[in-house]
């Protein structure tokens, strides 16, 4: 039971390219998330799935797309990567009241 | 606009101590607070969870203290160990979401000295 899945582990960008961070859930969890990390800044949600087709922006999500087409996979797309998206990157997921399991990360740098 | 505040940023005891983390809320209709262990270079993993209709809860070493009226709550690790060293981040979550939007506080950096 792999849990959630995260690739790549690290990406380094320039600027203006694009990229997915790929996140997958072997739980069958309705539920799945993005979180970036920063700093003294906790987590925050960028954006959030209740199940397949269904997608709703968090806290941060101006830079950010995503798209839910299986209940196991929830990628988020970069379109134009920027340095203020240097962060690290987890994806989350939960059923039904019950606890988040989250992901190893990506660590991404944007130059 | 950051709604859970947490507080230290860093603390350090020595072992067998017990580090007391705390974390105040602004919206009340957060109904699910966990607590999120960190390890370097890992993913958060769950440590201990409560829900607003208990005051006190406790699994193994950690207690989870909550206090609705004052919209804060608090964790506490009894009789620390080197190998609780990690970052700590208290969470809340709006009800009916499963914990699939948590709100996260700043993260604290507990530093356990043999």
């Amino acid at each position: 039971n792999a849990g959630v899945t995260q690739t790549p582990k690290f990406q380094v960008l320039k600027t203006g390219q694009s990229m997915t961070l790929q996140c997958a859930q072997d739980m069958n969890h309705e539920y799945m998330s993005w979180y970036r990390q920063d700093p003294g800044m906790g987590l925050r949600l960028i954006h959030y799935s209740v199940g397949a087709g269904i997608t709703d922006q968090g806290e941060v999500p101006n830079g950010y797309n995503v798209s839910r087409s299986t209940t196991e996979d929830f990628p988020l797309r970069l379109l134009s990567a920027a340095p203020s998206q240097t962060s690290v990157y987890f994806c989350a997921s939960s059923h039904r009241a019950t606890e988040a399991f989250f992901g190893q990360g990506t660590r991404l740098t944007v130059v | 606009q950051q709604q859970v505040k947490q507080s230290p940023q860093s603390l350090i005891v020595q072992k067998g101590g017990i580090p007391i983390i705390n974390c105040a809320y602004e919206n009340t209709a957060f109904d699910y607070f966990p607590w999120y262990q960190q390890f370097p270079g890992k993913g958060p993993a769950l440590l201990i969870a409560i829900r607003p209709d208990v005051s006190e809860k406790k699994e193994g070493r950690f207690t989870i203290s909550f206090n609705k009226s004052a919209k804060q709550f608090s964790l506490h690790i009894m009789d620390s160990q080197p190998g609780d060293s990690a970052t700590y981040f208290c969470a809340a979550n709006p009800p009916q979401t499963s914990g699939s939007r948590l709100t996260f506080g700043e993260g604290t950096q507990l530093t356990v000295n043999p």
